[in-house]
């Protein structure tokens, strides 16, 4: 079977760091996205990690263990504008995605 | 940029109505994706298509099909709308051949009354 799972809702404070957590269970896999959805909007591609280890871009990183199937998304010096749902997405191998249900992140000032 | 649009942003239609939602890329890209997200839910695919004229079925089918004679336009139909089906309807589209990202339109929020 096939089943993605990260927590439904994290709050932080402006200025800190975050990590949510994405667990992975799928039949194929080519490598693990990361999205940001800001309400009432598409989501947007945020990183893409295809090999083990840690992936920086910015105030934002992602990392991947594919033995543990294991990602996380690091977001450091938290903004309000980070106030947003995350969803992580398994690659089946570079055909269709698998979603997780979303964490949305709030950012207390 | 690529550019993923579709035809309503929201929409109401009563039950029993056929439904047709349209989506249109402009990168030439070669796999179209329907989705609707619900809350707690998230993502679920619900019909994808790798060329034109191909379709292959996603994880919530029922209640659906889908349309692609032109490598551009994915449209995705609803028959007969139930209640159930409302939701918001997201399309997306990746280029083939490799683990690209999928690039997604703006949405439509349905509403089945």
């Amino acid at each position: 079977g096939q089943n993605i799972d990260q927590p439904t809702e994290m709050t932080a404070t402006e200025g800190a760091i975050v990590q949510i957590n994405c667990t992975y269970q799928t039949s194929g896999f080519n490598g693990l996205f990361w999205y940001q959805q800001h309400a009432g909007e598409a989501p947007t591609f945020l990183s893409y990690n295809v090999l083990d280890g840690l992936e920086e871009k910015g105030r934002f990183s992602s990392f991947l263990s594919r033995s543990k199937g294991y990602s996380y998304l690091l977001l450091k010096e938290l903004q309000m504008k980070d106030s947003a749902s995350y969803l992580c997405a398994a690659d089946n191998y570079g055909q269709n995605f698998v979603f997780g249900p979303g964490t949305r992140l709030s950012v207390l000032p | 940029d690529v550019k993923v649009t579709q035809s309503s942003r929201y929409l109401v239609k009563r039950t029993g109505e056929k439904v047709f939602l349209e989506c249109v890329q402009d990168m030439d890209h070669e796999n179209m994706f329907w989705y609707r997200q619900d809350p707690g839910l998230g993502l679920r695919l619900i019909y994808f298509s790798y060329d034109v004229k191909m379709k292959e079925k996603g994880d919530i089918p029922e209640g659906y099909s889908v349309s692609r004679e032109k490598k551009e336009r994915f449209s995705l139909i609803l028959e007969s709308a139930s209640t159930n089906q409302t939701s918001m309807y997201l399309c997306a589209s990746r280029r083939g051949g490799g683990s690209n990202e999928q690039f997604f339109g703006p949405g439509t929020r349905l509403t089945v009354l």
